[in-house]
């Protein structure tokens, strides 16, 4: 079954420069979440997006759902050392899963160099 | 701010050990649920719990696994007997409603 394909997979950037990390679904998305995680720690909710347009903001961090639900973007705004860690996308209600079950994109490692 | 909690932090077992994995979600939470991570790879859901009884479970989750709510606040993973495979980063997780997930920091399991 298909499942969540993030782009890049790593990112280098200088602070202060804005850069957007990609998560795609090759089907129709019910919910779709964003995490952050510190190498070898938990994982820290950052955004849940439901509905087709949606776009959430949180400090610095914006995140978009696709009008087809089908695609979401995580945007941040002159980032910060603090920014860094690794960004996860995740998905329930898809890939014949049912209920509330997570599945996971690979995840994108983001770099910010003072 | 309420968050799940996780102990112990790291756990190293000899292979063909019992290992029993505690969580403590948020309080007014009413779904549960466990997720792995071996290292470099995905996070994958292990098992979820509504109603003191599992609601799905993964391929994964096979006999050697078992979950339980022995009281109103922990909610805990059982191995049996541990392979080197299980060796990972277990997380607990808590939700509300069937949406929004709160991790728990992890616990590092280390089978030799």
């Amino acid at each position: 079954s298909q499942e969540l394909e993030q782009s890049p997979q790593s990112l280098i950037v200088q602070e202060g420069k804005n850069l957007t990390i990609n998560c795609t679904s090759s089907k129709t998305l019910y919910g779709l979440y964003w995490y952050k995680q510190k190498y070898g720690e938990g994982l820290i909710f950052l955004m849940m997006l439901q509905k087709g347009g949606e776009e959430k903001s949180h400090e610095k961090i914006t995140a978009k759902l696709d009008e087809k639900k089908q695609q979401s973007s995580l945007h941040i705004t002159a980032s910060q050392p603090s920014h860094a860690g690794i960004y996860l996308c995740g998905a329930n209600g898809v890939f014949g899963t049912s209920g509330s079950r997570l599945t996971f994109g690979e995840g994108t490692q983001l770099t910010v160099n003072p | 701010e309420p968050e799940v909690t996780q102990t112990p932090s790291h756990q190293v077992t000899q292979m063909g050990q019992e290992v029993i994995l505690r969580c403590v979600p948020i309080s007014n939470h009413l779904y549960f649920y466990w997720y792995r991570q071996i290292l470099g790879q995905k996070v994958e859901f292990l098992v979820s719990f509504y109603n003191n009884e599992i609601s799905e479970k993964s391929e994964i989750f096979d006999d050697q696994f078992s979950v339980e709510r022995p009281d109103g606040s922990n909610f805990t993973l059982k191995i049996r007997s541990t392979k080197l495979e299980d060796s990972a980063m277990y997380f607990c997780a808590s939700s509300r409603t069937e949406e929004t997930q709160y991790f728990g920091p992890g616990t590092r399991l280390l089978v030799l």
